[in-house]
């Protein structure tokens, strides 16, 4: 069974720190993806990751950062965070092969106050 | 640019009714078509791939090339298939791209 898992399920960040969320998954994936999940908006890709240290903007990458230094670890970077960052984030990998889809993560709720 | 569009955010059904949840995709390459479904209190998971044509709990989805669709079906919908789904689509490049979700419900 592929695992996907998020470092922490909850989280509250106050206005302006720097924060973490670590991904981590285990089938030897060559991509791995991050996520913010919002009612009414669906998923919206913020990065992509296709290898160890390369990424690739996706449609919200304003006010993220990645990094990937391991094949198995992706960390989503808020550089300074805002509340407008509130949200669920989702991780995600998958193997390059056509057809196999993605495995998710359990999700992070960051709340920022 | 890949774009996949969900034109309803809520489709409410009774028990037994048959259900259509609508995806769209615009794309210039060959794409590759998913169906994804989120329980309550749990994780995306996938639930079709359109490389594979098969029914997976009663759902299949076509891919239509010429209408740039991947319609989820289900000839009776049963209270379980509450949730939600996303439709995505794969790139050349791996880059996974969802639509906004459409919440199911199926009532009694």
């Amino acid at each position: 069974d592929v695992k996907v898992t998020q470092s922490s399920r909850y989280l509250v960040k106050r206005t302006g720190e720097k924060v973490f969320l670590e991904c981590v998954q285990d089938m030897d994936h060559e991509n791995m993806f991050w996520y913010r999940q919002d009612p009414g908006l669906g998923l919206r890709l913020i990065y992509f990751s296709y290898d160890v240290k390369m990424k690739e903007k996706g449609d919200i990458p304003e006010g993220y950062s990645v990094s990937r230094e391991k094949k198995e670890r992706f960390s989503l970077i808020l550089e300074s965070a805002s509340t407008n960052q509130t949200s669920m984030y989702l991780c995600a990998s998958s193997s390059t092969g056509r057809g196999f889809g993605a495995f998710f993560g359990q999700g992070t709720r960051l709340t920022v106050v | 640019a890949q774009r996949v569009t969900q034109p309803e955010k809520l489709l409410s059904v009774f028990k037994g009714a048959p259900v259509e949840l609508k995806c769209n995709y615009s794309y210039s390459g060959s794409p590759e078509l998913f169906w994804y479904v989120q329980y309550s209190r749990q994780r995306l998971q996938l639930l079709l791939r359109h490389i594979s044509r098969e029914s997976i709990k009663g759902f299949t989805a076509d891919l239509n090339k010429g209408e740039t669709s991947f319609h989820l079906k289900k000839p009776f919908a049963q209270e379980e298939d509450s949730a939600m789904y996303y439709c995505a689509l794969n790139n050349a490049g791996n880059m996974l791209t969802f639509g906004g979700g459409t919440r199911l419900m199926v009532k009694p």
